[in-house]
C-alpha cells in the first residue's frame, strides 16, 4: 500500500521563478493539506484541499496556490519565488472527516531558490 | 489557541525508557493531545493521542496528567530507530479536518 508520493524531491530555482510541486495521496485518501517546514522549525500550514476545492487556507501570500485532480492528487504553485521560501514542502494526505491522528505525510520536496 | 511547549532537546541511551514531556497549561477540557513525530529524511507521522485517560499503542505510551495541564510520551525501549523530533500538538476534536500545528518540537538524540 503506497503512502504518500511527493515529486521532485529536491528542486532548485531562481528567485521570481514559478515552481509547481506535486503530491500524490496515500490510497483511500481524499483531503490533501500542505506544509512548508523552514530550517530547524516545526512545519506550518499552507493550505487544505477536498473535493477540488480549497477549504482552509494559513497565513501564506495569494503567491502560494494549489489545486486538487479528480484522483485526489494535488499540486502547490508558487510564484514569483523569494529566497525566504527556500524550505522543504510537506503534503499530507487523510480521509475527510477523520480527524488530527489520520494524517499521514510524504518525505517532502526540498525546494531551494537561489 | 491553547500552546504547548516542548524542550528542545533530549538525550537517552539505547534500550532505556524515554519520558519525553509536554506542558499545555491553557488546554480546554475538550482539546486532545496528540504525538506526532518526524525522522530524519522524513514527514511527520502519527504516534498517539489521548483526551484524559493514559493511552497505550504499539509504539508508544501516553501519560496525561490529571489536570491535563501536561502530558508525557513514554518510548518504553528506544532504539536508536527513535531519534527523531517529537510534536506534541493539541486540537480541538478527533474528528474534522482540523489543521495541525506545529511547534519546534523536542529533538530525541539516543546514544548507543
Amino acid at each position: 500500500d503506497a503512502g504518500v508520493t511527493q515529486s521532485p524531491t529536491h528542486l532548485i530555482k531562481t528567485r521570481g521563478q514559478q515552481v509547481t510541486l506535486r503530491c500524490s495521496p496515500k490510497s483511500g485518501h481524499d483531503t490533501v493539506s500542505w506544509y512548508q517546514q523552514a530550517l530547524g522549525q516545526g512545519p506550518q500550514f499552507i493550505f487544505q484541499y477536498y473535493e477540488e476545492e480549497e477549504r482552509q487556507r494559513g497565513n501564506f501570500p495569494d503567491r502560494f496556490s494549489g489545486h486538487q485532480f479528480p484522483n485526489y492528487s494535488s499540486e502547490l504553485n508558487v510564484n514569483a519565488l523569494l529566497l525566504g521560501d527556500s524550505a522543504l514542502y510537506l503534503c499530507a494526505s487523510s480521509l475527510f472527516g477523520r480527524g488530527v491522528s489520520g494524517y499521514t505525510f510524504g518525505s517532502g520536496t526540498r525546494l531551494t531558490v537561489v | 489557541d491553547a500552546k504547548t511547549t516542548q524542550p528542545n532537546s533530549m538525550e537517552s541511551n539505547e534500550e532505556e525508557p524515554v519520558h519525553l514531556p509536554c506542558n499545555h497549561s491553557t488546554i480546554s477540557g475538550t482539546d486532545y493531545i496528540h504525538w506526532y513525530r518526524q525522522l530524519p529524511s522524513q514527514g511527520p507521522e502519527y504516534v498517539i493521542h489521548g483526551l484524559t485517560s493514559n493511552v497505550n499503542n504499539r509504539m508508544a505510551s501516553l501519560a496525561i496528567a490529571e489536570d491535563r495541564k501536561s502530558s508525557t510520551l513514554i518510548l518504553h525501549r528506544a532504539t536508536l530507530r527513535d531519534a527523531a523530533v517529537y510534536y506534541c500538538i493539541l486540537s480541538l476534536s478527533n474528528f474534522g479536518n482540523e489543521k495541525l500545528t506545529f511547534g519546534t518540537g523536542t529533538r530525541l538524540t539516543i546514544i548507543p
